[in-house]
């Protein structure tokens, strides 16, 4: 299993530009969140999703759009690019099976740069 | 809000010696908590989950503790080696327990030195 994979790795924008951080994961879990990381402030809920088409919003939603169409995919959107949402992009998963809900796998993380 | 919070932002110490890790929380009583390890670069890794009806939970070198009345977690890592350095994350739900739907502290960095 590849397990959650995250694509662009880096990414600079301009500000006003859009653009979708892609998520996917091969372990057909059904939990599937977003968070970003800025130094000093930990890890911050942005959407999450508890199955496809059932979305709903955490800590820090505003300039941000999720769907889930299928199990496997998680997009983040950014409607329009401001330079606050400079940050690490986090996406995760889990499961209920094997008694591990609780437990999120992490990718590898998307660096974004909005100028 | 739900807050948590990590003792401190940096803790350095010597190799062999016991790492003790403090997250404190408020405003909430969680079904559960966890702790996560994070390398520069990377995405955080779970090391350990403890349910509000455990009091301990161990792993190898690794030690969490619950304190539901304190709204306190402690981390340790008993004989400390150089690789243990990274910093840990400590996570509650705060959700219905059923979403996985989390929120982190801040972490610690943690620098065993040889």
């Amino acid at each position: 299993n590849a397990g959650v994979t995250q694509t662009p790795k880096f990414q600079v924008l301009k500000t006003g530009q859009s653009m979708t951080l892609q998520c996917a994961q091969d372990m057909n879990h059904e939990y599937m969140s977003w968070y970003r990381q800025d130094p000093g402030m930990g890890l911050r809920l942005i959407h999450y999703s508890v199955g496809a088409g059932i979305t709903d919003q955490g800590e820090v939603p505003n300039g941000y759009n999720v769907s889930r169409s299928t199990t496997e995919d998680f997009p983040l959107r950014l409607l329009s690019a401001a330079p606050s949402q400079t940050s690490v992009y986090f996406c995760a998963s889990s499961t209920s099976r094997q008694g591990g809900k609780e437990t999120q796998y992490f990718g590898p993380g998307t660096r974004l740069l909005v100028l | 809000s739900q807050k948590i919070e990590q003792n401190s932002e940096a803790l350095n110490i010597q190799e062999g010696k016991t790492a003790t890790l403090t997250c404190n929380y408020t405003n909430y009583s969680p079904a559960y908590l966890q702790w996560y390890r994070q390398d520069p670069g990377r995405g955080p890794v779970f090391l350990l989950l403890i349910r509000e009806n455990e009091k301990e939970k161990r792993k190898e070198r690794l030690k969490v503790t619950f304190d539901t009345t304190l709204k306190q977690s402690l981390f340790h890592i008993t004989a400390s080696q150089p690789a243990d350095s990274a910093t840990y994350l400590c996570a509650l739900d705060i959700g219905s327990g059923n979403t996985g739907k989390l929120i982190f502290g801040q972490g610690t960095t943690l620098q065993v030195k040889p």
